[in-house]
């Protein structure tokens, strides 16, 4: 059963400082992964979407590496805005079906 | 375009009732999702559609969750005899295709149905 793991499960960082999200999964067997947002009583947004036969993926501010072999994945978010406090979770595809980790809540003061 | 559409937003019922719980797709999404979002187990696969067929119903927790969907297209989540452990966030997700080596194979999610079990 694949496990996801995300660490920190809290970062409070000040405005302009960049994120970095860890995300490890425990098989390497993977079709691809998705970066989420979910804010306060919503659904998730999907950020960006990792193939497995890629290494790195960006859209704007965002920036996500991923290491298959070490099971590893990071999220970087550049130039933190107070907007951009948020739930981000990490999922892994392994057949079809997400697998997620419990999440990083990132608070981002003005 | 219009994105993975759930209803109802809310819903609350007493112990032992019935649901419903429905989610409309992307057009042209062929593969559809559910998921669970509970604070003790927080986000879990329950089933997975490919068109009308429904090739995985590993995560359904119990015989008192079943899912249909018609017309390759919307799909409703029922769960029989509503316990308050099935208190939780149901979320509907879609995506172009199962192709394992595909990049459309991108899952979008609805905004969720919010269940509460008196």
């Amino acid at each position: 059963k694949q496990e996801v793991t995300q660490i920190p499960a809290a970062l409070s960082v000040p405005e302009g400082e960049n994120l970095v999200l860890n995300c490890s999964f425990t098989d390497s067997a993977i079709y691809n992964l998705q970066w989420f947002r979910q804010d306060p009583g919503k659904g998730l947004t999907s950020l960006l979407l990792i193939q497995s036969s890629q290494r790195e993926q960006t859209s704007g501010r965002l920036n996500a590496s991923l290491d298959k072999s070490s099971g590893r994945s990071t999220l970087y978010i550049a130039a933190s805005q107070p907007g951009d406090s948020a739930t981000y979770l990490c999922a892994v595809n392994s057949d079809y079906k997400l697998s997620f980790g419990a999440g990083t809540t990132v608070t981002v003061r003005a | 375009g219009a994105g993975v559409s759930q209803s109802p937003s809310n819903k609350v019922t007493e112990k032992g009732k019935d649901v419903e719980l429905r989610c409309d797709p992307i057009s042209g999404h062929t593969a559809l999702y559910w998921y669970r979002q509970s604070l003790g187990q927080g986000l879990e696969f329950l089933i997975y559609f490919q068109g009308n067929s429904a090739p995985d119903k590993s995560g359904l927790p119990s015989d008192r969750f079943s899912a249909e969907r018609t017309g390759g297209s919307v799909s409703t989540l029922t769960i029989q005899r509503t316990q308050q452990e099935d208190s939780a966030v149901y979320l509907c997700a879609s995506s172009l295709n199962r192709a394992s080596t595909s990049s459309y194979n991108e899952q979008f999610f609805g905004p969720g149905t919010r269940l509460t079990v008196l």
